[in-house]
């Protein structure tokens, strides 16, 4: 068990649905990153925050948004959704804002889009 | 093309081998990690090298990351079933402000008994 929990764990929606996924870090990290994995394109980062404030930001659609709270759990929306967005989306936290150290990671949300 | 390139993206061995899966780039990392992922599991970090030729060892695994820090590779040594699982590296490109770690397309490995 990483400490990092992530709901819901699956989800199947329609296209141009809007789908929230949540997730809440371990106790004392300040940073949460979402991640994106599919089978053909491995993982592909989206989005990092940092005690409330965006750090650093992947390939993240516009469709896609997120933020992070003061209790520093963090949501991952995604709207107009479209078949390409099925995926595992994951979220990790660590201590600090990046560095050398360690990602921990949640068991994923699995998105299918149909 | 990924920034992180590893090969090869699948291997079935038997147990007891050995083998090796690489992650090369051409641009610098600072720091580089390797993650093993199981199925329906998110990656869980096995090592970080940060310096130029540091080889690191975990058990059966042996990681090594290249002088001018632009490939990594992991060794392992008489696999065993439970070594199966997706291995993944990932980096910290040099320079970057951000600190985004990008992860390689992944090594799905399969050892059987």
């Amino acid at each position: 068990d990483s400490g990092v929990t992530q709901t819901p764990k699956h989800l199947i929606t329609a296209t141009g649905q809007r789908v929230t996924l949540r997730c809440s870090p371990r106790s004392g990290d300040l940073s949460v990153y979402w991640y994106q994995q599919s089978l053909d394109q491995g993982l592909q980062f989206l989005i990092q925050y940092y005690n409330g404030e965006e750090r650093a930001k992947g390939n993240i659609l516009e469709r896609f948004s997120a933020q992070q709270f003061p209790d520093l759990h963090s949501e991952l929306n995604l709207s107009s959704l479209e078949l390409g967005d099925s995926a595992l989306y994951f979220c990790a936290s660590s201590e600090g804002g990046g560095g050398t150290g360690e990602l921990f990671f949640g068991e994923g949300s699995r998105l299918t889009v149909l | 093309t990924q920034l992180l390139e590893q090969s090869p993206q699948f291997l079935s061995i038997q147990e007891g081998e050995n083998l090796t899966v690489y992650c090369n780039s051409s641009s610098v990392f600072s720091s580089l990690q390797w993650y093993r992922q199981e199925p329906g599991e998110g990656p869980v970090l096995l090592v970080t090298v940060v310096t130029g030729g540091e080889v690191k060892k975990l058990k059966r695994l042996t990681f090594q990351f290249g002088d001018a820090r632009k490939d990594s590779s992991l060794h392992i040594t008489a696999a065993q079933t439970g070594d199966t699982g997706l291995y993944l590296c990932a980096g910290i490109l040099f320079n970057n402000a951000g600190n985004m770690l990008t992860f390689g397309g992944g090594t799905r490995l399969m050892v059987k008994p």
